[in-house]
């Protein structure tokens, strides 16, 4: 079946450490975005890219970084720039022909600062 | 920036009733969409209404847009104790990005 896979679903980070959150969808989407949710609110857009080796920054793009080398991946980074990174992240796809579809979610990756 | 807003922000019915929930949003859209987010899971989509469109039905669920108003409403009908979940809008304009608004939690009691 094809689909969006996050990882790690769950993820705990010292203070000044990088991590980096996997994003890897099998639907040929063209497009990718990384969104931060906090507890009880919407979700935030964080960075997004429409094709391979391009990609712009939302809302939030502070202390976060993207590459975009493969169609089928997206990883984000949270750098240590990221002030206050604890919150749950989700990464979505959606396909060229857009105005036909919603877009198409993973199940999150809920990253912890210990 | 949140673009669209939802009200109410909570709501708990009965099984078997009906629910409805509103969106407004600021800006020119081309089209608004409404998800469904389970406690601790990602968003499943579940309709598109464009810009041009002022109604649409998917099983259960009626929504319909007010373009002049800038507002939209989703209504779940003879809702079960599955549908508990939060709702968001979310609208899509020119840039190719999705906006969230910050969602309503619904509470269905068996």
């Amino acid at each position: 079946d094809g689909g969006i896979t996050q990882s790690p679903k769950y993820l705990f980070r010292k203070e000044g450490q990088n991590v980096t959150l996997s994003c890897e969808q099998n639907l040929n989407h063209d497009a990718m975005y990384w969104y931060r949710q906090d507890p009880g609110q919407g979700l935030r857009l964080i960075y997004y890219s429409q094709i391979v080796n391009d990609f712009q920054k939302g809302d939030i793009a502070e202390g976060y970084s993207v590459s975009r080398e493969k169609k089928e991946s997206f990883p984000l980074t949270v750098t240590s720039a990221q002030k206050n990174p604890t919150a749950f992240y989700l990464c979505a796809s959606i396909p060229r022909d857009r105005y036909n579809y919603g877009y198409t979610f993973g199940s999150g990756t809920r990253l912890t600062v210990v | 920036s949140q673009q669209g807003e939802e009200d109410p922000q909570a709501l708990s019915i009965q099984e078997g009733e009906n629910a409805t929930m509103n969106c407004s949003y600021k800006t020119s859209i081309n089209n608004l969409q409404w998800y469904r987010q389970n406690s601790g899971r990602g968003l499943v989509h579940l309709i598109l209404i464009r810009s041009n469109e002022r109604e649409k039905h998917s099983g259960r669920l009626r929504v319909t847009l007010d373009t002049s108003k800038k507002s939209s409403s989703l209504l779940i009908t003879a809702s079960r104790a599955a549908d508990t979940a939060s709702y968001f809008c979310a609208t899509e304009a020119a840039g190719n990005k999705l906006t969230f608004g910050g969602g309503t939690r619904v509470l269905v009691k068996p």
